[in-house]
Parts: C-alpha cells; structure tokens; sequence
C-alpha cells in the first residue's frame, strides 16, 4: 500500500489569508487528487495534481482559489487562498499507481481539517 | 458516472455478517463497481472492487446481480471497528476518478 502523510493536521486561520497543505506519499506515484469533505458531506474532487504542469480542476474549482504544485512523483500541495468561513473543510489527498499496485485502489489521506474565522 | 442509490443508514449486531445494498440500475457494460469506506475522522478506504463476477478479498465480499443492475457489499463478521460510512461507486470516465455520494452510515451495535 501508498503511506501518506498531510501537514498540518488541522489549523485554524483567519478569514483573507492562504494556508498550504502538504501531501507526501512514501513512494512514487502516478496519480495525485486533491478532495474537500465539508462538514456533513461526501467527498468532491477539486484537482487531479500534474507533475510537470498545471493541476486539472473539476467544474467549480480555480486555480486562483486553489493553486496547486507537483514538483515530483512523491509529493504534492493545494493552497487554499483568500479564506473564508465557507472554506471550512477537511481537505484530503489521494493516490494512484503506486509500485505494484493497480489503478483500481486509490489512497487517501488522513486530511487537513481547516477552521476559517 | 452512473447514479448509485443507497440506504442513508444500517444497524448491524457485531459479530453477525453485514450486508450493505448498492442499486446502480444505469451501470453500463464495462463500468465497475467499487466500494469504499470512511471511518469517523479518518480519510476513505479502499474495501473491493467487481466488474460482473463475484469478488472477495480479505476485508469483504462483492456480490453483483446477473443484470449487474445492483450489488451487495457483505462484511462477513461484523466489529465495531467497522462502524463507518460505506460508499458504492460507479465511475464512467477513469477508474481513479471517483463521485461520491452520500453513502451508507452502518453502525455495528455490541
């Protein structure tokens, strides 16, 4: 299986102001998402991460709002930009194509939970 | 991605098996079936997948209609550690590319 790890855990940010999220995946990967589970909710697909050139965004997600970087196969960020209180989510990074394991399994995450104020 | 349709939510006694109903009537030919889970404050899980046989693997079973227009996720042995909202998912463009709906809440009583 893909191990990964998101930084920060949680943080709580003033409204107008960016925070960046990390994802690191303990191997190299094909595939990087990015997702947002608000409060109550199921999951919606912000971004497919492209190394090497910009990220796909899914109908409703910008890049101005949500500028996100693919520097290698093993890591990738989503910056929440310009905060506001409707930004408050969980943010999670999946995976595909790790070594040895077939696109069918895609791995998640344990999440960034952002409080915006 | 074809439309899934799930109970909101499911009790289910530890211990015995639980079985979790998935009704995807618009699948077409060579969509697949996939399940996920998402423990409370955790990200999803991936449990099995099925395209028109029956899967099973460590974690669950797959059992899907002939007419492959429903399927039923079965935990064989229920714990509480499988308390979790299960997700049914059929995506039509890539298999990575998941649209999640609003799942099933299974709650596994002692």
């Amino acid at each position: 299986s893909a191990v990964i790890s998101q930084k920060p855990s949680r943080d709580i940010c003033q409204r107008g102001t960016s925070l960046t999220i990390q994802c690191q995946v303990d191997s190299q990967v094909t595939m990087m998402f990015w997702y947002r589970q608000q409060p109550g909710q199921s999951l919606t697909l912000i971004a497919t991460a492209n190394q090497g050139s910009e990220a796909t965004y899914e109908s409703g997600f910008v890049i101005d709002k949500f500028p996100i970087s693919r520097p290698n196969l093993t890591f990738s960020t989503l910056t929440v930009s310009n905060m506001s209180p409707e930004d408050s989510s969980i943010y999670l990074c999946s995976v595909v194509g790790a070594s040895g394991i077939s696109y069918n399994e895609q791995f998640f995450g344990p999440g960034t939970r952002l409080t915006v104020l | 991605d074809a439309k899934t349709t799930q109970p909101t939510s499911m009790d289910c006694a530890e211990g015995r098996a639980a079985n979790l109903p998935c009704n995807h009537s618009t699948i077409s030919g060579n969509e697949y079936v996939y399940w996920y889970r998402q423990i409370h404050s955790q990200g999803p899980q991936y449990i099995i997948h099925g395209l028109k046989n029956n899967e099973t693997n460590e974690m669950a079973s797959l059992i899907i209609t002939e007419d492959r227009k429903s399927s039923t996720l079965i935990l064989p042995h229920a714990t509480l550690r499988d308390t979790a909202v299960y997700y049914c998912i059929v995506p039509s463009i890539r298999n990575y590319q998941l649209i999640w709906g609003a799942g099933t809440k299974l709650i596994i009583k002692p």
